[in-house]
Formats: structure tokens, sequence, C-alpha cells
């Protein structure tokens, strides 16, 4: 089966660090990645871990271990513009189209 | 550079009425498409992939079908919509292959009465 868990919603303040957590159970793993979407817009892509480890990109870093099923997504320098919800998505192995499988999706509010 | 289309943008239907939302994708070939489903502050659902003309792969079953009569246009239908088929759909793509991320249309917004 397929489990993925995000926290709910999450509140930070403008200038601070905040850390989304995932945990997946899941059949199999071929990659985690981490959508951000705003309220009535698509999600646009942040960041794709298939190695342990962590990824840097900018004020994102994405972070994955796969032997726990767990991975974070790390967000500095807070702004404003960052309320939004963030999608956790693993992919299953191979033969089934580069499918996504998504979990529920973490409200982040960002307060001055 | 690549661009995804959906329309329409927002439709409102009634029970029991048909459904067509079309995507169509600029810019790539041999895409692999994908729709989803979003309801009210939930998570996406993956309905429907595929991975070439006429290969649709189904994820949950549903009065819902899906087709790809083109290399980049995917087709959502219903022949008669529910109470419960009220959501946000996106359709998707991905460079052919396994290893690549999607890229998410500008979405549709069904509200079903």
């Amino acid at each position: 089966g397929q489990n993925i868990d995000q926290p709910t919603e999450m509140t930070a303040t403008e200038g601070a660090i905040v850390q989304i957590n995932c945990t997946y159970q899941t059949s199999g793993f071929n990659g985690l990645f981490w959508y951000q979407q705003h309220a009535g817009e698509a999600p646009t892509f942040l960041s794709y871990n298939v190695l342990d480890g962590l990824e840097e990109k900018g004020r994102f870093s994405s972070f994955l271990s796969r032997s726990k099923g767990y991975s974070y997504l790390l967000l500095k320098e807070l702004q404003m513009k960052d309320s939004a919800s963030y999608l956790c998505a693993v992919r299953p192995p191979y033969n089934q189209g580069g499918k996504l499988i998504f979990g529920q999706g973490t409200e982040l509010s960002v307060k001055p | 550079s690549q661009t995804i289309h959906q329309w329409p943008a927002t439709l409102v239907q009634p029970v029991g009425s048909p459904l067509s939302l079309e995507c169509t994708v600029e810019g790539t070939s041999n895409p692999n498409l994908y729709w989803y489903r979003q309801a009210a502050g939930r998570g996406l659902q993956l309905l429907f992939y595929s991975v070439g003309i006429g290969q649709i792969s189904s994820e949950v079953p549903q009065n819902l079908s899906a087709s790809r009569p083109q290399d980049r246009q995917f087709i959502l239908s219903s022949k008669k919509l529910l109470l419960s088929d009220s959501g946000f759909y996106l359709c998707a793509w991905s460079r052919g292959g396994e290893n690549n991320e999607q890229f998410f249309g500008p979405g549709t917004r069904l509200t079903v009465l």
C-alpha cells in the first residue's frame, strides 16, 4: 500500500526557518518530490531527491533518508509569499509511467 | 519552451450531465500525461496517466474516463456527473521516461450542483 504523512498545517514568522516533515510507507521507491501550491493555483516543482542526503536550492533545501522513509523541506529566511501548501510526493518504481503519489499537503502560514 | 493548457478554467454542471475537460501540451513530444483531482483542502489524487497515444492507465475506479487521441492531447470525460465529482482538476505532463518532474496546468475548477 501507499501512505504518505505530513503535518496538516504549520505557522512560522517572517525571516525565520521552518522544517516541513514527510514520512512515507510505499510499495517501492523511485524518488521523492516537493511541490509548492498557492491557493487556487497549480502546484509548482521545488525539489527532487532520489539518493540520501541534502539537496540545496537557494532558500529551499530538501533532505531524504530512504532507510527511515523520511524527508523534510527546509525553508530559510521566510517571506510572506512563502505562505502556501507544500506537497510531498513519492514516485513508485519503474514501469508505472512516472506517476506520483501525493501526501495531503502542509499548509504553511507565514506571519509578520 | 513547453506550455500546458487546460480548459475551461471553471465549470458549473448539474448532476447527471456529461463532462469533457481538455488538456494540451506544446513544445515537447511523447510526454507522459496525468489527470489529478484535488478536493478542497486536500492533496492530489491521481486519476489517470498515459505514456502514449491510446494508452490509458486508470488509478481509481469511478465514473470518469480518459482518452489520448493525439500525442499532446489528454481528455477527461464523464457520461453522468455525481456531486462527489466536484473539485479542482489538474492536468500534468513530464518528459518521457521515469525520472522527470511533472509540470502542472492551470487547472479546472468543477462544481457539480
